[in-house]
């Protein structure tokens, strides 16, 4: 069955670290997203790809960046990790076309010390 | 930016009791899609409304799309344990894959 995976699944690592997020998908989606879940705040858009080679900043960017080389992964990288980045993040991907559901990970929870 | 705003943020249910969650956008959506959130799990899709006007029923859970396309709500009859969690909405733009997301509405039940 096609799946979408993060990994790892819980992260804690020191302020001023690099941290990769890791999310495969199987189900050969153009479109994937990365949010962050926050308490009050809902789901967050940070960055979003419509396929290979393309990446855009979502609204709460800052501090992040993605790469996508191939359909399959849309890895996240905070270039260096601050408190405030502590949350747990939801990698998503969803069909060709508009109207598409969105199917999420499993999430990844990531604390910064 | 677009923002899409939920209502109420927190429900706390006497089982077997209705309650309905609302969704109001600031702009014009092509759709809103609705979204469940177990505790500890991920969102999980649970429905998409095109339609001006649109009703659509899954069991005991009653989906609607306002008229002008800018607000939505989600009405639950006869609440049971297994209802509990967080439920999303989401709103989407005309020739845009991007979702906008509510804060959500948490839901307890009392047995």
């Amino acid at each position: 069955d096609a799946e979408i995976t993060q990994s790892p699944r819980h992260k804690i690592t020191e302020t001023g670290r690099q941290v990769t997020l890791a999310c495969h998908q199987t189900w050969n989606h153009n479109n994937m997203f990365w949010y962050r879940q926050d308490l009050g705040h809902g789901l967050r858009l940070i960055h979003y790809s419509y396929g290979v080679q393309d990446t855009n900043k979502g609204e709460v960017s800052d501090g992040y960046s993605v790469s996508r080389s191939n359909t399959e992964d849309l890895p996240l990288t905070l270039e260096s990790a601050a408190s405030s980045q502590t949350s747990v993040y939801f990698c998503a991907s969803s069909a060709q076309g508009y109207s598409g559901e969105l199917f999420f990970g499993e999430g990844s929870r990531l604390t910064v010390l | 930016g677009q923002q899409v705003m939920q209502i109420p943020q927190y429900q706390h249910v006497q089982e077997g009791e209705d309650f309905t969650t609302y969704c109001n956008s600031s702009t014009t959506l092509s759709n809103i899609q609705w979204y469940k959130q177990r505790p500890g799990g991920h969102p999980v899709f649970l429905i998409q409304l095109v339609k001006r006007g649109e009703v659509k029923k899954q069991k005991r859970l009653t989906f609607q799309f306002g008229e002008a396309k800018k607000n939505s709500s989600l009405h639950i009859t006869a609440t049971q344990t297994t209802d509990v969690g967080t439920y999303f909405c989401a709103g989407k733009r005309s020739n845009d894959y991007k979702l906008s997301f509510g804060a959500g509405t948490t839901v307890t039940v009392r047995a």
